[in-house]
């Protein structure tokens, strides 16, 4: 069935590190990539997407890869600063209309002063 | 605001009663998804509703109904509530065109006792 796991599900690194999640799916469908950043009590806010017919985008330190042949995309993050601290999800939607967002299981991203 | 807002944003119910969610979507989009998040897990979808009609459905028991109206906005009703029913429940509105620009609410704390 569609699914999308994603690692680690905790990971801390040292201010001005850089963070790498990763994450594979399953739905061969899928041909849109969205990832969300969490904090505490509040709601999932997108912070970058990436579709099908692109290898990778960049938006200042947070960078998105897709390799749709593997069915692996990953988020990267430079300069990490200690507002990054969150949860990120992955998450994958297969084409068409309004489809259901397919979430991963979450990475609790802790940046050390 | 012409964001998602959800209703209430916090509610404590006793097992075995039921409660009823509400969701006004974004301005101009005309589809409601709503999820459930567990807590420390990514969100999970439950269903879709598109012109006053569940168009998809998440693997979630018949207790779990929802409901759109003309205006677009959109209610989930849960019956016969359960412990494990206790979540974050998120609301994402979006164009059911369109397989991207989802914008979810803020979320209702659920917590059943």
């Amino acid at each position: 069935g569609e699914n999308v796991e994603q690692h680690p599900s905790t990971l801390s690194v040292q201010e001005g590190d850089s963070a790498v999640i990763k994450c594979t799916y399953s739905d061969s469908a899928s041909n849109y990539f969205p990832w969300y950043k969490q904090e505490l009590g509040k709601r999932p806010q997108l912070i970058i997407d990436i579709r099908s017919n692109v290898g990778e985008k960049k938006d200042q330190r947070i960078a998105v890869t897709l390799n749709k042949t593997a069915k692996h995309f990953s988020l990267h993050i430079t300069e990490t600063q200690p507002e990054d601290s969150a949860v990120y999800f992955c998450a994958a939607i297969p084409g068409g209309s309004a489809s259901k967002i397919i979430f991963g299981s979450g990475t609790r991203l802790s940046i050390r002063p | 605001d012409a964001g998602v807002t959800q209703s209430p944003t916090h509610l404590i119910k006793t097992r075995g009663q039921q409660v009823t969610l509400r969701c006004s979507p974004k301005s101009g989009h005309d589809t409601v998804s709503w999820y459930q998040q567990a807590l420390g897990q990514g969100p999970q979808f439950i269903f879709q509703y598109y012109e006053e009609e569940e168009r998809q459905r998440g693997n979630f028991p018949d207790r779990f109904s929802g409901h759109q109206f003309p205006n677009y906005s959109s209610e989930l009703n849960v019956n016969a509530l359960l412990l494990g029913d206790s979540a974050l429940y998120l609301c994402a509105s979006s164009f059911y065109r369109v397989h991207y620009g989802y914008t979810f609410g803020s979320g209702t704390r659920l917590t059943v006792v």
